[in-house]
This record gives C-alpha cells, sequence and structure tokens, in this order.
C-alpha cells in the first residue's frame, strides 16, 4: 500500500498559460500532502503543506498567488502553476503522509517534468 | 530542522552490502531518522525510518548509535537498480511542523557489476 500518483507526468505549455497538477494517494486516506520542485541537478525543495479543507501554508519565498493548491478531498490535491513563465520549467512532485500513522511518513509520487516555453 | 552529514558519493560492487552512513549530531529528542532514496527522475521512495531502535525491513537495516548522533542504512545485497541518491533525513513526524522533510544533497550510490 502506499501508492501516490501524479498526473500528468510530463507537460510543456506555453508562456503565460497556466498548468495544473494532480496528487492522488491511491489506496490510502491522506492526512496531509506536500508539493516540492526540484530544479536539474539540485535537491527536493518544498513548496507548500496542505491539509483536506484547508488553507496551504506556502514556504518562504514562493508565490501563494502563482502556485494555487486545493486539496479538496483526503486522496487528492492539485497544484496549478498560473502564468506559467521558462523560469518556472522543473520537476514538481507531491507527497502523501497516511491518516492514522505514526509516525507520518510521506510518500511520495512519481513527479511531473514541466517545461515551459 | 536537524542538519545532516552524509558522502557526496560511494561505489559497491553488485551482491555485497552498501553502508551509508549520515551524521545527524543536532537531533532533537522526538526526531525520528528517515531515509528515502531517489531514482534518476523518480520521485523519493521512502526505505525506512527508526527513532532509537535499529530497525530491518525488506528494503533495508537502520542501524542507530546509541546516542542518536550518526546512523547507518544498510543494504544487505546491493543491486543495480539501488543506484539512486539516498537521503538521511531528521523529522518530527506528526509535530507541529507536520513533519517537514528537508532534503539536502544525500550520497549519491553507484553499484556495478
Amino acid at each position: 500500500g502506499a501508492v501516490v500518483s501524479q498526473h500528468p507526468s510530463r507537460v510543456i505549455c506555453k508562456s503565460g498559460t497556466s498548468v495544473k497538477i494532480e496528487c492522488r494517494s491511491l489506496d490510502f486516506q491522506a492526512t496531509t500532502m506536500f508539493w516540492y520542485r526540484q530544479f536539474p541537478k539540485q535537491s527536493l525543495m518544498l513548496m507548500a503543506t496542505s491539509n483536506e479543507g484547508s488553507k496551504a501554508t506556502y514556504e518562504q519565498g514562493v508565490e501563494k498567488d502563482k502556485f494555487l493548491i486545493n486539496h479538496a478531498s483526503l486522496t487528492l490535491s492539485t497544484l496549478t502553476v498560473t502564468s506559467a513563465h521558462p523560469e518556472d520549467s522543473s520537476f514538481y512532485i507531491c507527497s502523501a503522509t497516511r491518516q492514522g500513522l505514526n509516525p507520518e511518513t510521506q510518500y511520495f509520487g512519481p513527479g511531473t517534468r514541466l517545461l515551459v516555453l | 530542522d536537524a542538519k545532516t552529514t552524509q558522502p557526496t558519493s560511494m561505489d559497491c560492487a553488485e551482491g555485497r552490502a552498501a553502508n551509508l552512513p549520515c551524521n545527524h549530531s543536532t537531533i532533537s529528542g522526538n526526531e525520528y531518522v528517515y531515509w528515502y532514496r531517489q531514482i534518476h527522475s523518480q520521485g523519493p521512495q521512502y526505505i525506512i525510518h527508526g527513532l532509537k531502535n535499529n530497525e530491518t525491513n525488506e528494503m533495508a537495516s537502520l542501524i542507530i548509535t546509541e546516542d542518536r548522533k550518526s546512523s547507518t542504512l544498510i543494504l544487505p545485497h546491493a543491486t543495480l537498480r539501488d543506484t539512486a541518491v539516498y537521503y538521511c533525513i531528521p523529522s518530527n513526524a506528526g509535530g507541529t511542523s507536520y513533519g517537514k522533510l528537508t532534503f539536502g544533497q544525500g550520497t549519491i550510490l553507484t553499484v556495478h557489476p
């Protein structure tokens, strides 16, 4: 168990458009979901933390109006990159913690590669 | 968050044990030690975690020193598919920080034939 999926796996879009990335926990209910970003040859950087039904908490330096997070259910969170620009091109990865487990281990999705032209 | 020190890279022969060290001397009493790995172009994969005692699962063993200032991840019989970046991450899982994971640079493990 503890499978997390992401869709799409890769996306290419034009500068100025918006892109939505879905993150789903397939076989468990997720207490909390996290969104990370990874640039080439760098480590993962946490962007935001979200809980179902409440507003996401963004890390310092991450624009909440640019990276919209919706956590509508215990199995689905979405990240929308609004007015994407080439510098937003990156590998976006989500993770989820399994409800009811202590400690709350994070399980990661396979990632979404975004290329903004 | 506790800071960690890991070797930048390590090599291991296929079939041999891979022992990956991690120093986390500033770890606090309620922080678990988590190990993840990231194979190229994939999301991180959970391996194992521990608090005080040594742990073993189907993937690996985790040895934590008595003072908790360091740990070693052991892959008992490394295969080529174990080539990845391995991250050691102390985390206050489930606490007020919502179990945030701070990824460092990790150790690049290369398993060769």
